[in-house]
């Protein structure tokens, strides 16, 4: 198993500013996902955050609006750029085991006003 | 657009029934089903990682089916407890999808005293 410490666990944010999450993991691994879940729909991955490469950003994610680092292998942070009311949600990171499984964080609650 | 489906939205039921729900899936190009519990300000927890037709798993109390035929997987819990109470997310990995999960938005099940 995999311990995964993300901060901060929540925030309330004014429209337009920017915050950065961190995602600590008690062990060394290849990739780090970042996950979103906004009020009412499913668990959506953002991307996946790669050592030593840029992050793989899925369809309807960008760059310049999550841009995401990974200095080595046990942490990567996302940030919420330019935010409005819409990326009110939990944002997740999380790392996969040997048997497949996800393995998360608690999570980061952002609402944004 | 990938639909997992999960049913009933939410669920209340008392302390000491047997509940089940749903996860349904296109069943075309399958791989694995994966369960999750997810409980309130805490991390996901993996439940199952499910790939064989008319595989059954058991933790506990909580087992699952999986028909990849038909394209549906069972949750069910026997003698429900309140420490059952949280969202139990289904997440399909398909062949090809380079290991990416889809998640369904879950079922949120409350255990009444």
């Amino acid at each position: 198993s995999a311990v995964i410490s993300q901060k901060p666990s929540r925030d309330i944010c004014q429209r337009g500013t920017s915050l950065t999450i961190q995602c600590q993991v008690d062990s060394q691994v290849t990739m780090m996902f970042w996950y979103r879940q906004q009020p009412g729909q499913s668990l959506t991955l953002i991307a996946t955050a790669n050592q030593g490469s840029e992050a793989t950003y899925e369809s309807g994610f960008v760059i310049d609006k999550f841009p995401i680092s990974r200095p080595n292998l046990t942490f990567s942070t996302l940030t919420v750029s330019n935010m409005s009311p819409e990326d009110s949600s939990i944002y997740l990171c999380s790392v996969r085991s040997n048997t497949g499984e996800l393995f998360f964080g608690e999570g980061s609650r952002l609402t944004v006003l | 657009i990938l639909n997992v489906e999960q049913s009933p939205q939410s669920l209340h039921v008392q302390e000491g029934d047997s509940t089940n729900f749903t996860c349904s899936f296109p069943s075309s190009n399958f791989y694995a089903l994966h369960w999750y519990r997810w409980e309130t300000a805490k991390s996901p927890e993996a439940l199952f990682v499910m790939t064989l037709n008319g595989d059954e798993k058991k933790k506990g109390r909580i087992s699952a089916t999986l028909n990849t035929k038909e394209g549906y997987s069972y949750l069910y819990i026997k003698g429900s407890q309140p420490e059952d109470s949280a969202t139990y997310l289904c997440a399909l990995i398909l062949t090809g999808g380079g290991n990416k999960l889809t998640f369904g938005t879950g079922t949120q099940l409350k255990v009444e005293l």
